[in-house]
């Protein structure tokens, strides 16, 4: 089974500022089998990002996602209010598939 | 756009069977090169996967859970759907239906808004 440690586990920034987050595998993950979900209270997870670096249809320029191998990185370029949520890396390189543990970007 | 609406029991007792089904509108099971695919989230933990399926009955499963899960698609009424097994407490989470989109990447892209299944007597 291949594990996604995120770190870190809360980010506490303010509007305006560069959020990164990192994504380790456990082992080498195909760039096209690594995505980034979101996920706000009482929803469901949205898709943001898939092939590493693909952003999903409808989502802003300021979600940029790179990395290959076991290191992954989702960027967003300045914060804006509906941005505070969770944030999930998840790959299909092998069954099971699997998701981090989580980064939660707090407001500071 | 396509669409997903889980509908599931509320509450299960231990040791019974829960059953999911998910409702599929604004596209067709049959017409989709989509895998189907089910998926829960306990309290505070991260999503996740239970298995997927295609129309073709082709399935994947977790296999911390394979000896309990069952899936099938109903192509005439547009759902998909889950059994689970021998349920305990641990099986108590937000159930979702998703679609797993192959190509191009790989993404779950679609989500319907899940649903609470709570394990208790």
């Amino acid at each position: 089974e291949i594990v996604l440690t995120q770190s870190p586990g809360t980010l506490s920034l303010s509007p305006g500022e560069r959020a990164t987050l990192s994504c380790r595998a456990s082992q080498s993950v195909s760039s096209r089998y690594l995505a980034w979900y979101q996920q706000k209270p009482g929803q469901a997870p949205s898709l943001l990002i898939y092939a590493a670096s693909s952003r999903a249809t409808g989502i802003p320029d300021r979600f940029s996602g790179s990395g290959s191998g076991t290191d992954f990185t989702l960027t967003i370029s300045r914060l804006e209010p509906e941005d505070f949520a969770v944030y999930y890396c998840q790959q299909f390189e092998t069954s099971p598939l699997t998701f981090g543990g989580g980064t939660k970007v707090e407001i500071k | 756009q396509l669409q997903l609406q889980e509908s599931g029991p509320g509450l299960v007792k231990p040791s019974e069977t829960l059953s999911l089904t998910c409702t599929v509108s604004g596209g067709s099971i049959w017409n989709s090169d989509y895998f189907w695919a089910c998926l829960r989230q306990s309290p505070g933990q991260p999503p996740e996967w239970i298995g997927s399926i295609h129309h073709s009955d082709n399935t994947h499963y977790n296999p911390s859970l394979r000896s309990r899960v069952s899936m099938s698609v109903d192509t005439s009424k547009n759902q998909f759907s889950l059994k689970l097994t021998s349920v305990t407490a641990a099986d108590t989470a937000v159930y979702f239906c998703a679609t797993w989109d192959p190509s191009p990447g790989n993404k779950f892209d679609h989500w319907g808004r899940g649903t609470l299944v709570t394990v208790s007597s």
